[in-house]
């Protein structure tokens, strides 16, 4: 079973300044990890992913997260966000076997404010 | 490339009633999950089909809940005796079998009153 803990359930933040949002994961087996977003009123949308190669993966808009197998954390950062980043994200895990279920955080609210 | 669709996108229901969801996926995913998401949580994983097969159940998913994938296109979710912790989003998301990545739909909100 794995278990996923996104400690911050809310992150203020002002436009253009750094940002980081912290996950740990727990699973006795190996696992792929995912960062999932989700606007107002929209949908889950995957934002980025870790399934093998290289443990930092970027997102188009800007977007990085680094796979830690030590610490078991795949935290999420971004230098400089925007307004339009306001949104709730969610980090998953998925076993690496079945690749099939997402087990998720319980989400943090990222508020950029100007 | 339409996207995952569900319907309705609300339901208001009154307790003891039975309800139930569509979900369409992506045309070309053999994939299809349930997952339910209730305020301030991370969607929780319900059930999820390969083709028609149900390969997965939650122990979340009581006997009050079925879903079914007859054809390996769309799939429903019937909720029977309704309870008012039965209130959630309930997310519909698919996937190819070899591809990681869940395409989500916009959900179906259920209010049991």
């Amino acid at each position: 079973a794995q278990s996923v803990t996104q400690l911050d359930s809310q992150v203020p933040v002002f436009e253009e300044a750094p940002v980081e949002l912290r996950c740990n994961y727990s699973s006795s087996v190996s696992v792929y990890l995912f960062w999932y977003v989700q606007y107002p009123n929209q949908g889950l949308q995957l934002l980025l992913k870790y399934l093998s190669g290289s443990t930092l993966v970027e997102s188009i808009n800007g977007f990085e997260a680094e796979f830690n197998k030590s610490q078991t954390s795949f935290h999420l950062r971004k230098p400089s966000v925007h307004i339009s980043d306001t949104a709730e994200y969610f980090c998953a895990v998925s076993d690496t076997g079945t690749a099939s279920k997402l087990t998720f955080g319980t989400g943090t609210r990222l508020q950029v404010t100007l | 490339d339409t996207g995952v669709s569900q319907d309705p996108r609300h339901k208001i229901t009154k307790r003891g009633q039975n309800v139930t969801f569509r979900c369409d996926p992506i045309s070309e995913h053999n994939r299809l999950y349930w997952y339910r998401q209730t305020l301030g949580q991370g969607p929780e994983f319900l059930t999820y089909f390969q083709n028609e097969a149900q390969l997965e159940k939650s122990r979340l998913l009581s006997d009050r809940f079925s879903a079914e994938r007859p054809k390996g296109s769309f799939s429903t979710l019937e909720i029977q005796r309704t309870e008012q912790g039965d209130s959630a989003m309930y997310l519909c998301a698919s996937s190819r079998s070899k591809d990681y990545e869940q395409y989500f739909g916009p959900g179906t909100r259920l209010t049991v009153t």
